[in-house]
């Protein structure tokens, strides 16, 4: 069965470092998110790409956070500088155009500690 | 703004008994509602769909509700099984977004033997 894959699955870095993380989605699924999880809340969306176009990035921090989808197939997602706050998980989710778009296949997340 | 309320308690109950979780929304009358289970550590996985004009859905001993009028989903869980403990997500699609959804905090089930 076909899944997100995610690199990598944990990540320690110190504050003010640069970090990136990688996602595959599913192979033909046009829509990317990424979404960061703090312990003990749901997925908060940062980030949604239709192929290689930027759909919403409302609650992605710009001064810090880039993403980006070159030939609309994998993602990167990069913080720099990491802060402290940054701390959470980070999942890739993906899924397919028309009407049975919606439902969401997330990959395994990278779990992010900034010290 | 847009709310979405789960039971941030945990949910405790005994094998083969039924499991009961509530999503409730506030602001908001979404076209659909998407319930998720998320195991520690891992990404949340899909269960079920459940759309505005469905009042009931079904998926082996899955079921949700959906009342548009009380604006709020119930799911079940019938003769739960340990292996069915983990946090249970509600998801809802944002007004104006493609696919964009708002997800509740969880809600965590444990089943005991």
């Amino acid at each position: 069965e076909a899944e997100v894959a995610q690199s990598p699955r944990y990540k320690i870095t110190e504050k003010s470092q640069a970090v990136a993380f990688w996602c595959d989605p599913i192979s033909g699924h046009a829509t990317l998110y990424w979404y960061r999880q703090i312990l003990g809340q749901g997925p908060e969306l940062l980030v949604q790409f239709q192929d290689e176009s930027v759909v919403d990035d409302s609650q992605l921090p710009k001064d810090r956070f880039s993403a980006e989808r070159l030939k609309g197939v994998d993602s990167t997602l990069k913080i720099q500088p990491a802060e402290l706050g940054d701390s959470a998980m980070y999942l890739c989710a993906s899924s397919s155009t028309g009407t049975a778009s919606y439902e969401q296949y997330f990959g395994p997340g990278t779990r992010l500690t900034v010290t | 703004s847009q709310k979405i309320e789960q039971n941030s308690e945990a949910l405790n109950i005994q094998e083969g008994k039924t499991a009961t979780l509530t999503c409730n929304y506030t602001n908001y009358s979404p076209a659909y509602l998407q319930w998720y289970r998320q195991d520690p550590g891992r990404g949340p996985v899909f269960l079920l769909l459940i759309r505005e004009n469905e009042k009931e859905k079904r998926k082996e001993r899955l079921k949700v509700t959906f009342d548009t009028t009380l604006k709020q989903s119930l799911f079940h869980i019938t003769a739960s099984q340990p292996a069915d403990s983990a946090t249970y997500l509600c998801a809802l699609p944002l007004s104006g977004g493609y696919n964009k959804l708002i997800f509740g905090a969880g809600t965590r089930l444990a089943v005991h033997p």
